[in-house]
């Protein structure tokens, strides 16, 4: 089975500009997850989709952060205007279920540098 | 509120040499607990979880890990270290209080030598 997939794996972009990033999770799974590590500290929850709707997004930082799932299988999340805070990287799981005893499947991560 | 420690950003060991990685959670009620590991330029894999089953667990690669409620801890072993290990390693509990997210934390570099 194709694993979770996310792109671009590194992005580099100034100050003010807008960046997309794609998460395609496992097929099947309805619950998608995006994470954030910042460098030196941990990572952190952004946000969690169950099929297109969010159910969770209390991790999110700000507005400047929308993050999408229309017809519950690839996510998008945005950064507009991207700030030099915003930098690190981002991470997308999937799982099949909301049993907390099933581990997410994470992709390798899409390293953003805000210059 | 929930949180994980993992004592030691870094721990270097010799090969063959046991492999002890810290890691203490505060949670009100019983948690899962996962250890997560991250080889250089790939994503987060399952090492092994704890499901209020066993306390010892036994994961991939020859670890594992015991979950000792009276001491909030779930340290992750490994009798004999590989240079293969060489890897940042991550604790992760999720509760209820937590809702649907994994709380993790800092991480731990393993650096191994020959």
């Amino acid at each position: 089975e194709a694993g979770v997939t996310q792109f671009p794996s590194h992005s580099v972009i100034e100050k003010g500009q807008t960046v997309t990033l794609r998460c395609d999770p496992i097929s099947g799974h309805d619950n998608l997850y995006w994470y954030r590590r910042v460098m030196g500290k941990e990572i952190k929850f952004l946000l969690h989709f169950v099929k297109e709707s969010k159910q969770d997004e209390s991790g999110m930082p700000n507005n400047r952060f929308l993050a999408e799932r229309t017809g519950g299988t690839y996510s998008t999340l945005k950064v507009q205007p991207a700030e030099l805070e915003d930098s690190g990287v981002y991470f997308c799981a999937s799982s099949q279920d909301l049993d907390r005893r099933t581990p997410l499947h994470f992709g390798n991560g899409t390293r953003l540098t805000v210059t | 509120a929930q949180s994980v420690t993992q004592l030691g950003s870094h721990v270097s060991v010799s090969e063959g040499a046991l492999v002890l990685l810290r890691c203490n959670y505060s949670s009100s009620v019983p948690p899962y607990l996962f250890w997560y590991v991250q080889y250089p330029n790939q994503g987060l894999q399952l090492l092994l979880k704890y499901t209020s089953a066993a306390t010892l667990v036994k994961g991939i690669n020859g670890f594992e890990a015991e979950f000792k409620k009276s001491e909030t801890s779930f340290h992750l072993t490994k009798p004999s270290a590989h240079m293969s290990d060489a890897a940042e390693y991550f604790c992760a509990v999720s509760d209820q209080q937590a809702g649907t997210a994994l709380i993790f934390g800092k991480g731990t570099t393993l650096s191994v030598s020959s």
